[in-house]
């Protein structure tokens, strides 16, 4: 399958933005995706962006993509203690298939 | 709101046991999945579905089995449970007319097999 990866954990202060990072490796995706996982509970779709834009933005979330570098990130800005969970990028190939990323452990400290 | 289900919640259950995981949505999505969840967070894909009476084996091997009878209802059997199925198992969802194909989760079955 797709190699899609993130970066184990992240830290970061009430108040301060985060950033989550994910590379992908195949050119050909069609939809970008971030899924957000929190204790006990599935996956929720949290936004998505289409594989010819660069930049989306959702309220606090802001997408960036880098097609060149096949580098994907996920903003959030004003990080709340309710965003501490785990977050999955994951990639679409037409529809057809569906690869998620490693999930990175978001944890928001007081 | 996506209306995806999954019974049990929690499940802790002897070796050799069957166990029927259920899965159903009321979304009327063609295409349902299976993920197994390590500990350390990845999501393996073991089970899809494109339709009714359709169902393939993904990424990651497993013992489990699945049917698919009715659009609604994909449901994972264990005939015999061991320790080493000891894990989250979520099921998820999509439809192939979408525009953004993008997957609908349940809450997921967490299983302990002692």
């Amino acid at each position: 399958g797709e190699d899609v990866e993130q970066s184990l954990f992240l830290s970061v202060r009430e108040g301060d933005s985060s950033v989550i990072n994910c590379t992908y490796t195949d050119s050909s995706s069609t939809y970008l995706y971030w899924y957000k996982q929190e204790p006990g509970a599935g996956l929720q779709l949290l936004t998505y962006i289409f594989s010819n834009m660069d930049m989306k933005q959702d309220q606090r979330l802001t997408v960036l993509l880098n097609k060149k570098d096949k580098h994907l990130s996920l903003r959030i800005a004003d990080t709340q203690t309710g965003d501490s969970a785990i977050y999955f990028c994951a990639e679409s190939i037409e529809g057809y298939q569906f690869y998620f990323g490693t999930g990175t452990s978001l944890t928001v400290i007081p | 709101e996506a209306d995806i289900y999954q019974t049990p919640r929690y499940l802790v259950i002897g070796t050799g046991k069957k166990i029927t995981l259920e899965c159903s949505q009321t979304m009327g999505h063609d295409k349902m999945y299976w993920y197994q969840q390590d500990p350390g967070m990845e999501l393996h894909l073991i089970h899809y579905s494109y339709g009714v009476n359709s169902t393939e084996k993904g990424d990651l091997s497993s013992e489990s089995t699945v049917s698919r009878i009715r659009t609604e209802h994909f449901p994972l059997t264990l005939e015999s449970a061991r320790p080493s199925h000891t894990s989250q198992y979520l099921c998820a969802s999509s439809e192939s007319a979408s525009l953004t194909y993008e997957q609908y989760f349940g809450p997921g079955t967490r299983l302990t097999v002692t």
